[in-house]
């Protein structure tokens, strides 16, 4: 199985803060690579797929980049909004794996 | 828009069954993978597994976890997925999530629903 890492588990930071969360794959993953939202109490919300493609309606202050085990998500202005928990996800074979999640606190 | 509204959690004990359904709406339902997802309490998200589209049959695809216990179907008629949950386990207990995919291959959890909570214990 391909075990991705998520890191900082959690990171606490500032409205206007840059923002930026590093996703390990285990092995070479291509650009199969999603990053999911998730507010306390909701169901996630898809962001961003093929590592760095915005899903329609999310904010341009998301990116996301890097290919084949090393991958990043980073939020360029941190809005109140953006206060939530951010998984990564692999899609590139069987089974599909998530990372174990970043808590993103206020400071 | 795409909607995906599941249900039929609940309580069940140890060695009982459980089927969860998703209705689906918004979106040509045959041609796109339906995968389920799941989040034990204050933990992260598993994945549980997958029918493909009517393109590669409905095929399915489990985690080693659910594989032989679990069993997802489709009902093209209703536009419905079904989780068929059989010998359940206290560590079976968690949200459970509908997704869809976004069309294409390979493919990701594009749109998830609000979720159905299942809680096994005695």
């Amino acid at each position: 199985d391909i075990q991705m890492t998520q890191s900082p588990s959690t990171l606490s930071a500032s409205v206007g803060d840059r923002v930026t969360i590093t996703c390990r794959a285990s092995q070479n993953i291509d650009s199969w690579l999603a990053w999911h939202q998730q507010k306390p109490g909701k169901a996630p919300k898809a962001l961003i797929y093929k590592a760095s493609n915005l899903e329609t309606g999310v904010p341009s202050r998301f990116s996301g980049s890097g290919s084949g085990t090393e991958f990043t998500l980073t939020i360029s202005s941190l809005q109140p909004d953006d206060f939530a928990s951010y998984y990564c996800q692999h899609y590139y074979t069987y089974p599909l794996t998530f990372g174990g999640g970043t808590k993103v606190e206020i400071k | 828009e795409v909607q995906l509204v599941e249900s039929g959690g609940g309580l069940v004990q140890p060695g009982g069954s459980l089927r969860l359904s998703c209705a689906a709406s918004g979106f040509t339902f045959p041609d796109h993978y339906m995968d389920w997802v799941r989040q034990a309490p204050g933990k992260g998200l598993e994945w549980v597994g997958r029918s493909k589209d009517r393109a590669e049959g409905y095929v399915t695809v489990y985690a080693a976890s659910v594989k032989g216990r679990f069993s997802i179907s489709r009902d093209e008629s209703k536009n419905s997925l079904s989780l068929q949950m059989n010998s359940l386990k206290t560590e079976d207990t968690a949200v459970y999530y509908c997704t869809s995919g976004r069309g294409g291959y390979p493919d990701y959890f594009n749109h998830w629903g609000q979720g159905t909570l299942v809680t096994v214990s005695p």
